[in-house]
């Protein structure tokens, strides 16, 4: 099975700050990694796909990058409603496995 | 606009069984593939099942094997998650979630339910 560890798992932030959560792949996964926001009490909302690609309707200040098995979203200036909890997920073999998740906070 | 809505969930004992099921709209339906997905109170993501579009291949994780079947009639729109012999781990929110496509390969779900709740308890 294909391992996802996500970090940090909680980070607290100033609004305006560039924010940067990694995702690491335990074998080669392609481009197959996706990144989801969740809020509490509702269901994950997609961000990015295909490792990069801007979810439509997903404001430009997030990001996402890969490097090897190295993934990495990216908040470029934070806004209060960033705040949340986000999740990675890969989706290249079964069984298809998510990261632990990176609980956002304002300071 | 893509919509899925699921129904089925409730409270059942240890060992009982229970059917999900999501109804997708504004979609051609049979060109996606579907998952469910859970997470247990306070806990993250987990991955329940697969169908491809057509319904030909279905995917579980060791955890859930022969307990867990799901199912799809392209007819209706519907994907189904038949749980059998819950356990009190079972108990968790459970999402039916539309598979997006990036090059060919799975990239992402797009869509997703608003989750329905399954508590197994005694």
């Amino acid at each position: 099975d294909i391992q996802l560890t996500q970090s940090p798992s909680f980070l607290s932030a100033s609004v305006g700050d560039r924010v940067t959560i990694t995702c690491r792949a335990s074998q080669g996964i392609r481009s197959s990694l996706a990144w989801y926001q969740q809020k509490p009490g509702k269901a994950p909302k997609l961000l990015i796909y295909a490792a990069s690609t801007l979810q439509s309707g997903v404001p430009s200040r997030f990001s996402g990058s890969a490097s090897g098995t190295e993934f990495t979203l990216t908040i470029s200036g934070l806004q209060p409603e960033d705040i949340a909890t986000y999740f990675c997920q890969q989706l290249d073999s079964f069984p298809i496995t998510f990261g632990q998740g990176t609980r956002l906070e304002t300071k | 606009e893509v919509q899925l809505l699921e129904s089925g969930g409730g409270l059942l004992q240890p060992g009982g069984s229970l059917r999900l099921s999501c109804t997708a709209s504004g979609v051609t339906f049979s060109d996606y593939g579907m998952l469910w997905v859970r997470q247990a109170p306070g806990k993250g993501l987990e991955w329940v099942s697969g169908i491809s579009g057509s319904g030909a291949n279905t995917h579980y994780p060791d955890s859930m094997e022969g307990r867990f079947t799901i199912s799809r009639d392209n007819s209706k729109n519907t994907v189904y998650l038949q749980m059998n012999s819950l356990r009190v781990e079972d108990t968790a929110v459970y999402y039916c979630a539309k598979l997006c496509y990036s090059s060919g390969y799975r990239a992402g779900v797009d869509y997703w339910g608003q989750g329905t709740l399954v508590t197994v308890s005694s």
